[in-house]
C-alpha cells in the first residue's frame, strides 16, 4: 500500500506529557498537510510543508506546537505539555503540488492519530 | 475568508434511496471543491473534485456532484445508496488563488449518512 500513513494510530497520553505523531506521504508527495479535527467537527487547517519548508501555520498551532520535515519526506508533529483540549484526532495529507497547474492540489489524507489526554 | 456550510447534521435513508447532501460555500470566486467520506475512526477518501469545466463531477463509488455557481452550492448525489454508504461525508473548498494559500482547504461540519435496510 503506498497511501498515507500514520503512527501512532492512537495515543492516551497525561496532561502535561509531551507526544510526538510521525506522518510518511505518498511517495514524491511534494506537499505534506496537518489537520486537526475534533469530536462532531471537519477537520481544522493546521499547517502545511512544500517539501521541507514550512509555508503557513494556522493561529490554532500554539507555541506549544511544532511541526518538521527535515528532508522533505516524512513529518513529525510535536505537541508540549498537552492540555485536555488537545484531546483531536490529527490528520496528515499529502498531496504532488502542480507548479505552474494553477494551484489544482488533491489532497490524500492518511488514518489519523487519535490523541487522548488524561 | 472562505467557509463553507453544509446544513444538513444527520441524513436518514433506505437502502435502494436516492440521496442528495447539500453542501454551500462561501469564496470570493470560484473555488476549488472537494467532497470526501469518513468511516468511524479512519481518515478521509476523495470522493470527487471539481476544478473547472464541466460543472457535473462524476466521483468514485457512484457518487457525483454538481457545480452550482448562481447558488455557490456543490451538492453531492447517488441515485441508489446501499448499506457500506454509510458513514460521514465533508465538503471541502480550497483557493484557486493566493500563492502559498493553494491547497489550504477548508471543511464543513460534515453529514453523518445513516442507511436503512
Amino acid at each position: 500500500d503506498t497511501g498515507v500513513s500514520q503512527d501512532p494510530r492512537h495515543k492516551i497520553t497525561k496532561r502535561g506529557q509531551n507526544v510526538t505523531f510521525r506522518c510518511d506521504p505518498i511517495s514524491e508527495h511534494n506537499r505534506l498537510y496537518w489537520y486537526r479535527q475534533t469530536l462532531g467537527q471537519g477537520p481544522e487547517f493546521l499547517t502545511y510543508f512544500q517539501n521541507e519548508a514550512q509555508l503557513e501555520k494556522s493561529r490554532l498551532l500554539s507555541d506549544r506546537f511544532s511541526a518538521e520535515r527535515p528532508k522533505g519526506s516524512f513529518s513529525t508533529l510535536e505537541i508540549q505539555r498537552t492540555e485536555q483540549g488537545d484531546s483531536a484526532m490529527y490528520l496528515c495529507a499529502s498531496s504532488s503540488f502542480p507548479w505552474g497547474g494553477g494551484g489544482k492540489d488533491t489532497q490524500y489524507f492518511g488514518p489519523g492519530t487519535r490523541l487522548t489526554v488524561l | 475568508a472562505q467557509s463553507v456550510t453544509q446544513p444538513d447534521i444527520h441524513i436518514t435513508v433506505s437502502e435502494g434511496a436516492s440521496l442528495e447532501l447539500r453542501c454551500n460555500y462561501s469564496y470570493g470566486a470560484t473555488p476549488y471543491l472537494f467532497w470526501y467520506v469518513q468511516s468511524p475512526g479512519q481518515g478521509l477518501q476523495l470522493l470527487l473534485k471539481y476544478f473547472s469545466g464541466d460543472t457535473l463531477v462524476q466521483g468514485i463509488k457512484g457518487f457525483e456532484a454538481e457545480f452550482k455557481r448562481s447558488q455557490s452550492s456543490f451538492n453531492l448525489r447517488k441515485p441508489s445508496v446501499h448499506w457500506s454508504d454509510a458513514a460521514e461525508y465533508f465538503c471541502a473548498v480550497g483557493p484557486n488563488a493566493g500563492g502559498t494559500s493553494y491547497g489550504k482547504l477548508t471543511f464543513g461540519q460534515g453529514t453523518i449518512l445513516t442507511v436503512h435496510p
